[in-house]
């Protein structure tokens, strides 16, 4: 079984600040992970995805995740945000091989703050 | 590449009536997946098809939903004798069907049941 866990539902950053929303995983088999973006009345829009080749992951609109096994994390960060970031994100994890059903977190709502 | 597309995007209906959403995947794409959102709340899992095969069901799937997929296109949701609880956006996205695939999610149908 797998399973995410998004550290808080609600984040506030300023216009211009760092952006980390925080993302743990539980999996029993080596999983893939996913952070999605869903605007208000949209559905979800993929960020960027971890499959096991490079640990730091590079995504659109300048979004970056590191997975780190150790920590069982695959946090979010974008060094300067933007108001058009303001959205809910989603984290998501799969296992590995032929179809995987993907897991996804209970999202947290981004806000910024100009 | 036209994208995942869903309709109705908005359903309005009463308490013990029948619906039914329609999802059009990318054309290329052998599976398709449904999944139910609620408020405050990530996708959740419903089913999944390989072409027009229904390959796996979630228990969040009553009796009283069903899926189909003929033809191995375009796919169906049904939802009879609609309660409350059923309120919610349902999402629809599809996939190549390679080992790190992405799915790629329709804007969603929001269902109100009154």
């Amino acid at each position: 079984a797998q399973s995410v866990t998004q550290l808080g539902s609600h984040v506030s950053v300023s216009e211009g600040a760092l952006v980390l929303l925080r993302c743990n995983y539980s999996s029993s088999v080596p999983p893939y992970l996913f952070w999605y973006v869903q605007y208000p009345n949209q559905g979800l829009q993929l960020l960027l995805k971890y499959t096991s080749a490079a640990t730091l992951v590079k995504g659109i609109n300048g979004f970056e995740a590191e997975f780190k096994k150790s920590e069982t994390s695959f946090h979010l960060t974008k060094p300067s945000a933007h108001m058009s970031d303001a959205a809910e994100y989603f984290c998501a994890v799969s296992g590995t091989g032929g179809y995987q059903k993907v897991t996804f977190g209970t999202g947290t709502k981004l806000q910024v703050i100009p | 590449d036209t994208g995942v597309s869903q309709n109705p995007r908005h359903k309005i209906t009463k308490r013990g009536q029948n619906v039914t959403f329609r999802c059009d995947p990318i054309s290329e794409h052998n599976r398709l997946y449904w999944y139910r959102q609620t408020l405050g709340q990530g996708p959740e899992f419903l089913t999944y098809f390989q072409n027009e095969a229904q390959l796996e069901k979630s228990r969040l799937l009553s009796d009283r939903f069903s899926a189909e997929r003929p033809k191995g296109s375009f796919s169906t949701l049904e939802i009879q004798r609609t309660e409350q609880g059923d309120s919610a956006m349902y999402l629809c996205a599809s996939s190549l069907g390679l080992a790190q695939e992405t799915q790629y999610f329709g804007p969603g149908t929001r269902l109100l049941v009154l």
